[in-house]
């Protein structure tokens, strides 16, 4: 079934500069990439995805890229804040019988200081 | 505004004891998932279900069952909690959207110590 590694764990910058999160994947039909945001002690919520038919996707300071040959998509933030300290989950979505299911990343906790 | 609500947030339980987290949403979506949250580990699917009475195992399903009597409502079943089932679950759903991928929106979890 689908892996996905995520790097690095944790993550500290100061506050304006960018921050990166890699994800890699193992099965070559995953079609989309999900991004999700868990604040502290709260849910996590998407903040952005792509699909397997794109390359990049730009929101205001967020951005993912995927790279399908190489199994591999990033999240990149720039000119960070505090308000971007929280964990940042990637996932993908295997295509399992039509079945609408994520496997996720561990996670990385990024602390944005001021 | 999609609303996703977990019966509590926190449950202690003790081994043994059958345990009973209840997860509702009210957005009419297919899809209903369970996860469990653990450091270092991410969040892991248990069990997941694409429609009313019908469920998927996730890749943790050892230890736990669900039940979907109702589109709406998902629940997940510890038929006899043990101590390395502490942990948060999270409840999600989502619809069943073009290419069989959506948005999946999330409940506030339940912490649970099993003690």
């Amino acid at each position: 079934g689908e892996n996905v590694e995520q790097h690095p764990s944790t993550l500290s910058v100061q506050e304006g500069d960018s921050a990166v999160i890699k994800c890699t994947y193992s099965d070559s039909a995953s079609n989309y990439f999900p991004w999700y945001k868990q604040e502290l002690g709260k849910r996590p919520q998407l903040i952005i995805d792509i699909r397997s038919n794109v390359g990049e996707k730009k929101d205001q300071r967020i951005a993912v890229t995927l790279n399908k040959t190489a199994k591999h998509f990033s999240l990149h933030i720039t000119e960070t804040q505090p308000e971007d300290s929280a964990v940042y989950f990637c996932a993908a979505s295997p295509w399992d019988g039509g079945y609408n299911k994520l496997i996720f990343g561990a996670g990385t906790r990024l602390a944005v200081h001021p | 505004d999609v609303k996703v609500t977990q019966s509590s947030r926190y449950l202690v339980k003790r081994t043994g004891e059958k345990v009973f987290l209840e997860c509702v949403q009210d957005m009419d979506h297919e899809n209903m998932f369970w996860y469990r949250q653990d450091p270092g580990l991410g969040l892991r699917l248990i069990y997941f279900s694409y429609d009313v009475k019908m469920k998927e195992k996730g890749d943790i399903p050892e230890g736990y069952s669900v039940s979907r009597e109702k589109k709406e409502r998902f629940s997940l079943i510890l038929e006899s909690a043990s101590t390395n089932q502490t942990s948060m679950y999270l409840c999600a759903s989502s619809l069943w959207g073009p290419g069989g991928t959506d948005t999946q929106y999330f409940g506030p979890g339940t912490r649970l110590t099993v003690l």
